[in-house]
C-alpha cells in the first residue's frame, strides 16, 4: 500500500472510446503528477498540479485531458487515443509544491492502458 | 532531449557489490534521487542527494559530485530481490526528470 491509489489497474479501449483514469492520494500532499511509462523509454512527465492548479503541461497532446478537483484527486480523461498511447500511466504525489525539496515522489501502482 | 545518462543493463552476482552511475546536465539542478522499480510495480524512492558526498541507507548508498555532474547508487550484499530497474532522477526548480533506467540482473 503506497498511499496513492490508481484505478483502473488495466484498461483496454478502442480509438473512438472515451475513458478516464483516476488517482487518489491519502497522504495530505500538495502536488500531484501524471507520468507515462512506455516500454524501453524513461518515465515521461505529462502534467503537474500544485494546490489544484496545473503548473506543468509537458507538451502533451490534447487527447489527454487532466482534471484536479482537489488536492487529493487527479483524473486523466482520454479520448480518441492512438495505439502508440498504450503504456503504463503512473500517478504520483509529493509533500511540497513541486517535490524538489527532497526529490521524493510517492507513486501509485499505475494504470496499464491498451489502445486497440 | 535526455538530460540524464545511465547504463541500460548491469549484471552482478548475489552477495556482491554493484555501482550504477549517472551523469546529468547541470541546468537548474537541485538534487539527484534514485528510485527502484520491480517489474509490474510502482517506482519506489530510495535516496536523495542535494549536497556532495555519500548518503547511506542500509545496504544502499548514494553519492553525488556536483562539480562533476555525477552520481552513483551503490548496492551491497546483493540479494535476488534487488533484481529490478533503477532510475536516477534529477530535480530542478519545477521538474522531476527520470533517466532511462538501469536494469539490474542478479545471478545466484
Amino acid at each position: 500500500e503506497t498511499g496513492v491509489t490508481q484505478t483502473p489497474r488495466h484498461l483496454v479501449m478502442g480509438m473512438t472510446n472515451k475513458k478516464s483514469l483516476k488517482c487518489e492520494q491519502h497522504l495530505g500532499h500538495n502536488a500531484m503528477y501524471w507520468y507515462k511509462q512506455s516500454a524501453k523509454k524513461p518515465l515521461e512527465l505529462m502534467f503537474v498540479y500544485n494546490f489544484k492548479e496545473q503548473t506543468e503541461n509537458n507538451s502533451v497532446p490534447s487527447r489527454f485531458s487532466p482534471e484536479c478537483p482537489n488536492s487529493s484527486h487527479l483524473f486523466l480523461h482520454l479520448h480518441t487515443l492512438q495505439p502508440e498511447d498504450s503504456a503504463l500511466y503512473l500517478c504520483a504525489s509529493s509533500p511540497g509544491s513541486s517535490g524538489t525539496e527532497t526529490g521524493e515522489l510517492f507513486f501509485g501502482e499505475g494504470s496499464r492502458l491498451t489502445v486497440l | 532531449g535526455q538530460s540524464l545518462e545511465q547504463p541500460s543493463e548491469v549484471t552482478a552476482v548475489e552477495g556482491a557489490i554493484v555501482q550504477i552511475n549517472c551523469t546529468y546536465q547541470t541546468s537548474g539542478f537541485y538534487g539527484l534521487s534514485w528510485y527502484q522499480q520491480h517489474d509490474g510495480g510502482a517506482p519506489t524512492f530510495l535516496s536523495y542527494n542535494a549536497l556532495d558526498g555519500l548518503e547511506e541507507t542500509g545496504r544502499f548508498s548514494s553519492f553525488l559530485s556536483r562539480s562533476d555532474s555525477y552520481g552513483y547508487l551503490l548496492l551491497q550484499e546483493l540479494q535476488m530481490k534487488d533484481s529490478a530497474s533503477y532510475f536516477c532522477v534529477k530535480s530542478s526548480a519545477s521538474k522531476i526528470i527520470f533517466g532511462s533506467g538501469t536494469r539490474l540482473s542478479i545471478r545466484p
